[in-house]
């Protein structure tokens, strides 16, 4: 069984068109993440969300929403795609309150806007 | 801020030889956790070693150990008996304590040659 999973894995769609990315945790985690991969391979926090509550918003533009319905579940919503966005889109999670707490990675989605 | 650093873009190791990534950290905290992840082509991103800053004695996985060096803010990565799979992109994470995101230094290309 996958752990974080994400759908689709490619994407690829033109500027100025709205797309969703969802991902889903089966490992009963209460934290959930979205990072961004660039082209260079840097990869930074966008969200964080932990029991159905943002609590991390790293600058990102408001094109980007996280949507969270409940706590296995983290979309993420790109309003009016630009060419600036074509990037790897990692969900994450990982359980809070522990000392040992790691995060698991989905597999990505690239997203590629032309 | 925290920052990660990674000096080696690139690194070459043989089959069966050992090769070392540095990783360099930046942060006024006492408790946080350093990590090591894996970017095979696949581009999952995978758990290679987990480090507590509170134990002195460092991480050993399997092939993979760890050099944590507290005071100098160094914590670089060593993987014995290289093998083909082991070629991969290689992340330094460091995670605050009480906090859940990771911040990940820039990454280093390892390139196995048999």
């Amino acid at each position: 069984d996958t752990a974080v999973s994400q759908t689709p894995k490619y994407l690829v769609t033109q500027m100025g068109n709205d797309k969703s990315i969802k991902c889903e945790q089966n490992l009963g985690h209460d934290t959930m993440y979205w990072y961004k991969q660039d082209s260079k391979k840097f990869l930074k926090i966008m969200f964080s969300y932990n029991n159905k509550e943002l609590i991390i918003n790293e600058t990102v533009p408001n094109r980007f929403s996280p949507k969270s319905p409940d706590k296995a579940h983290l979309n993420l919503h790109i309003n009016s795609l630009e060419l600036g966005d074509s990037a790897v889109y990692f969900c994450a999670s990982s359980r809070q309150g522990t000392r040992h707490t790691e995060a698991f990675f989905g597999q990505g989605t690239r997203l590629t806007v032309v | 801020a925290q920052t990660v650093t990674q000096s080696q873009p690139e690194m070459s190791v043989q089959e069966a030889e050992t090769v070392t990534l540095s990783c360099t950290y930046d942060t006024s905290e006492s408790d946080y956790y350093l990590f090591w992840y894996k970017q095979p082509p696949s581009r999952q991103m995978i758990l290679v070693i987990r480090q507590e800053a509170y134990k002195q004695q460092n991480a050993t996985e399997n092939r993979f150990s760890v050099n944590f060096q507290k005071a100098a803010k160094s914590f670089s990565l060593k993987i014995s008996d290289s093998q083909l799979g082991d070629a991969a992109m290689y992340f330094c994470a460091y995670r605050r304590a009480g906090y859940s995101t990771l911040t990940f230094g820039k990454g280093t290309m390892l390139l196995v040659s048999p």
